[in-house]
């Protein structure tokens, strides 16, 4: 599964947008780019996740871009409860193995 | 839905002991996953099992620790005998199917002495 490069840490104000970066440029053509995210003692969460087109749920959205070596995952309207570690995976070709890498730590603030 | 379940949320046990942790996942969910996760080494997936046949265990550290699961709503992690650098929390996720979508549980903390 190809490496990805988030950065270490991230602020965010209460109310805005989170735009998260996650760099993948050995993705393959037929891995995904998943995103999770894990609160302080708590389980990962998965988010979202896309191929090539840029996706939305109700919880996030995911811009990957047309070379897809890079993708953001965007939080809108990011709350205190959005602090976490947000992780960006590449895979799942292999029966949907996921390698967690370090993550970016979202600190959002009031 | 409940979500994936494990139990016990926490296990305090002295070196030498053996140590069993078990999952309940999603129902319906044919695919499980045992992940570690520590400070030094982040999240690690330990095992992976498809229709309760084990498929991938490369994640497994030694002979110390196994795994079973023998019907679809069951699962053990199993360390015997526990050693103090097993401390950590173990997770596990459940999916649909091969390829899906994880969901994890609350995870179980495990601290040996």
């Amino acid at each position: 599964d190809a490496k990805t490069t988030q950065p270490t840490s991230m602020d965010c104000a209460e109310g805005r947008a989170a735009n998260l970066p996650c760099n993948h440029s050995t993705i393959s053509g037929n891995e995904y780019v998943y995103w999770y995210r894990q609160i302080h003692s708590q389980g990962p969460q998965y988010i979202i996740h896309g191929l090539k087109n840029n996706e939305t749920n109700e919880m996030a959205s995911l811009i990957i871009t047309e070379d897809r070596k890079s993708s953001t995952l965007i939080l809108p309207h990011a709350t205190l409860r959005d602090t976490a570690v947000y992780y960006c995976i590449v895979g799942g070709t292999s029966y949907g193995k996921l390698t967690f890498g370090q993550g970016t730590i979202l600190t959002v603030h009031p | 839905d409940a979500g994936v379940i494990q139990s016990p949320r926490h296990e305090v046990t002295e070196m030498g002991q053996e140590v069993t942790l078990r999952c309940k996942p999603i129902s319906g969910h044919n695919s499980l996953f045992w992940y570690r996760q520590t400070m030094m080494r982040g999240l690690e997936l330990l095992i992976y099992f498809n229709n309760n046949v084990p498929i991938d265990d490369s994640g497994m550290p030694e002979d110390r620790f196994s795994a079973k699961m023998p019907n679809a709503s069951f699962s053990t992690l199993k360390i015997q005998p526990s050693e103090p650098r097993d401390s950590a929390v173990y997770f596990c996720a459940s999916s649909r199917g091969s390829g899906e979508t994880q969901y994890f549980g609350p995870g179980t903390r495990l601290l040996v002495l």
